[in-house]
């Protein structure tokens, strides 16, 4: 069975200040998704990773990925208020269609 | 960019009334589409996968009666909670993923805005 694994579940940072946060999970996958939700809301998807090696930015938010070592972090550069929401980060299985795995999911709060 | 569209998006009744939740994909066809539930301050947990002409596929200790799928176009999925009753208050999502695509698609499954069920 796969387990995806967040730490923290939860963060609190100021403004300007770099985090990271980390996604493991438990089997050999080929795709690894990262989502933002805000409360109340549905799911924003953030970055599709598919290769070993795989980094890819999207403003303050990097996000990379380890196949060998079963991890995928969320690099928060100059954290923003905007920023505040819950991550999570959700893995398909190989050779599986479609089907994702979330992580236990990362409340971050960025005060001023 | 492709949208899904999830109604109603807040339903609130009585314990042992049947509620359906809708969820289309407005400008792609989808052939599979996934329902979550989430409870608060939780993760999302996939209760089944949709398949357009064929009976869904539930997860591990979702109760195929309770919660009826339906997918019977490409661009439309039901999901029923049938007999209602507050441990079934929930956040439910769905996700729809393009069906253009061949094998499993390496794009991200686009979510509906979500339903918020409250049983009283």
């Amino acid at each position: 069975e796969l387990k995806v694994e967040q730490n923290p579940l939860f963060l609190s940072m100021q403004e300007g200040k770099n985090y990271t946060i980390y996604c493991n999970y438990s089997t050999t996958s080929d795709r690894l998704y990262w989502y933002r939700q805000d409360p109340g809301k549905s799911l924003e998807s953030l970055f599709v990773l598919l290769s070993n090696g795989a980094v890819k930015q999207e403003g303050r938010l990097m996000a990379s990925l380890d196949t060998k070592a079963r991890l995928s972090t969320l690099h928060i550069t100059a954290a923003v208020h905007d920023l505040s929401a819950t991550y999570f980060c959700a893995v398909g299985l190989t050779g599986t269609a479609s089907k994702l795995t979330f992580g236990t999911g990362t409340r971050l709060q960025v005060t001023l | 960019g492709a949208v899904v569209s999830q109604h109603p998006s807040w339903v609130i009744c009585k314990s042992g009334t049947s509620v359906k939740i809708e969820c289309r994909s407005l400008d792609f066809q989808a052939t599979t589409m996934f329902w979550y539930r989430q409870f608060p301050k939780q993760s999302l947990m996939l209760m089944a996968t949709s398949n357009e002409g064929s009976k869904a596929t539930y997860e591990q200790g979702v109760e195929k009666d309770k919660f009826l799928i339906n997918h019977a176009s490409l661009t439309l999925s039901t999901l029923t909670v049938t007999s209602a009753h507050p441990e079934d208050s929930s956040f439910y999502i769905c996700s729809a993923e393009d069906g253009t695509l061949m094998g499993y698609s390496n794009q991200p499954q686009h979510f509906g805005d979500g339903t918020r069920l409250s049983i009283l």
